[in-house]
């Protein structure tokens, strides 16, 4: 069975583009969530989409958003990058439907370099 | 957010019993603690999870402290293939939402 997908891998922008990510999660789960990571830290958490709607938010500027499509899978969308937006963006996906019981699958994430 | 304290990094040797502790002070009562681990280039994999009882599965056991202001990862023989990031995570209650520390980098010696 194929597992979380996230594209492309890698990218490189220009300080001020704009760039989208994908992610499409494991057939049959409903929550997608995106998280950041910088490079010597842990992910922190960015958004949480389920059933198309946001369910929660982490600490990031209004330059971040994102969104949930029909078929639950998930779009991030950062505007006028910076040079500290260069990350490994994660997308991760689960069964959860208000529990906490559920684990989380990781995809491989989407290098981004901004110069 | 409730957050975990973790040692930077430890070592073991192969076949040996690692244990990786976390502090988790400021948890509340609803929240589950979790642990996940990151192999290089790779995105973080589910270990194993729990509330208040210890817990065992095929990768790991989890001892969770009667106060559960602490909780201790137990691998009982280490692999190379252990060799890894492993984060001690509180799940917030009632959301998908993961609080990623900085990990103990855990080091397997041959």
């Amino acid at each position: 069975d194929a597992g979380v997908t996230q594209s492309p891998t890698h990218l490189i922008k220009t300080r001020g583009q704009q760039v989208t990510l994908r992610c499409s999660p494991i057939s049959g789960h409903k929550s997608v969530s995106w998280y950041q990571q910088v490079l010597g830290q842990g992910p922190q958490f960015i958004f949480q989409y389920y059933e198309k709607e946001e369910r929660g938010r982490g600490n990031f500027p209004d330059r971040f958003s994102a969104r949930q499509f029909p078929n639950y899978s998930s779009e991030l969308n950062v505007n006028a990058l910076l040079l500290g937006d260069s990350a490994l963006y994660l997308c991760a996906s689960s069964f959860w439907e208000g529990s906490v019981n559920t684990e989380a699958f990781f995809g491989q994430g989407t290098r981004l370099t901004v110069v | 957010d409730a957050k975990t304290t973790q040692p930077n990094s430890m070592e073991s040797n192969e076949e040996e019993p690692v244990h990786l502790p976390c502090n988790h002070s400021t948890i509340s009562g609803t929240d589950y603690i979790h642990w996940y681990r990151q192999l290089p280039s790779q995105g973080p994999e589910y270990v194993i999870h729990g509330l208040t009882s210890n817990v065992n599965n095929r990768m790991a056991s989890l001892a969770i402290a009667e106060d559960r202001k602490s909780s201790t990862l137990i691998l009982h023989r280490a692999t190379l293939r252990d060799a890894a990031v492993y984060y001690c995570i509180l799940r917030v209650y009632n959301t998908d939402k993961l609080i990623f520390g900085t990990g103990t980098r855990l080091q397997v010696f041959p």
